[in-house]
């Protein structure tokens, strides 16, 4: 079945790093995405990864996966109270272009 | 600016009063959605449209309409609102081809009573 998990709450203190944990379920997906919700706001695509690649880098973010545990993760270092919002894991099955699925969304809160 | 437009971008209504929110993109995108999202359930797709004249059932569809009469609008219709139908509306477009990013609009925050 098509199932993308992750968990819902995440607090971290500022200045510390944040990791953001999601599982899913079709290994024929061929890229995986972050997106992010401000308050108040529509989602916005944060970054994504090609399925061949382990690892990808984008300034503060950093975004491992793992294929063979069908496991991504995204690590926000610094964490700042800008970053405060709610994060969505999401995979895109090849077979089904119509559709992609999205997680529950993890939000991230910033402690002081 | 390449952008998604939903209006309204808040309504309050009553049970069994029609109403449609409309959703606009300009990006010349082949798909559009529609999802409803709801605390601790995520995002859930109502409709979808691969393009013009096509349009297909998501997750939860019932009690919901839609039209893509033209490429860059795709109106969703409550014919008979509802009180579960109360919540916070998103529509989304993108282009076709494996990578596909998904922009969405501001939202749309439905209260029915």
């Amino acid at each position: 079945g098509e199932d993308v998990e992750q968990s819902l709450f995440l607090s971290v203190r500022e200045g510390d790093s944040s990791v953001i944990n999601c599982t899913y379920t079709d290994s024929s997906s061929t890229y995986l995405y972050w997106y992010k919700q401000e308050p108040g706001a529509g989602l916005q695509l944060l970054t994504y990864i090609f399925s061949n690649m382990d690892m990808k880098q984008d300034q503060r973010l950093t975004v491992l996966l793992n294929k063979k545990d069908k496991h991504l993760s995204l690590r926000i270092a610094d964490t700042q109270t800008g970053d405060s919002a709610i994060y969505f894991c999401a995979e895109a099955p090849a077979n089904r272009d119509d559709k992609i699925i999205f997680g529950k969304g993890t939000r991230l809160h910033i402690l002081p | 600016e390449a952008q998604v437009t939903q209006n309204p971008r808040y309504l309050i209504t009553v049970t069994g009063k029609k109403l449609t929110v409309t959703c606009s993109q300009n990006m010349n995108h082949e798909y559009m959605s529609w999802y409803r999202q709801d605390p601790g359930l995520g995002l859930r797709q109502i409709y979808y449209s691969m393009n013009v004249e096509v349009t297909d059932k998501g997750d939860v569809p019932e009690g919901y309409k839609v039209s893509r009469k033209e490429k860059r609008n795709f109106p969703l219709i409550l014919e008979s609102p509802s009180p579960n139908q109360t919540s916070l509306y998103f529509c989304a477009s993108r282009d076709s081809g494996l990578y596909n990013e998904q922009f969405f609009g501001p939202g749309t925050r439905l209260t029915v009573l």
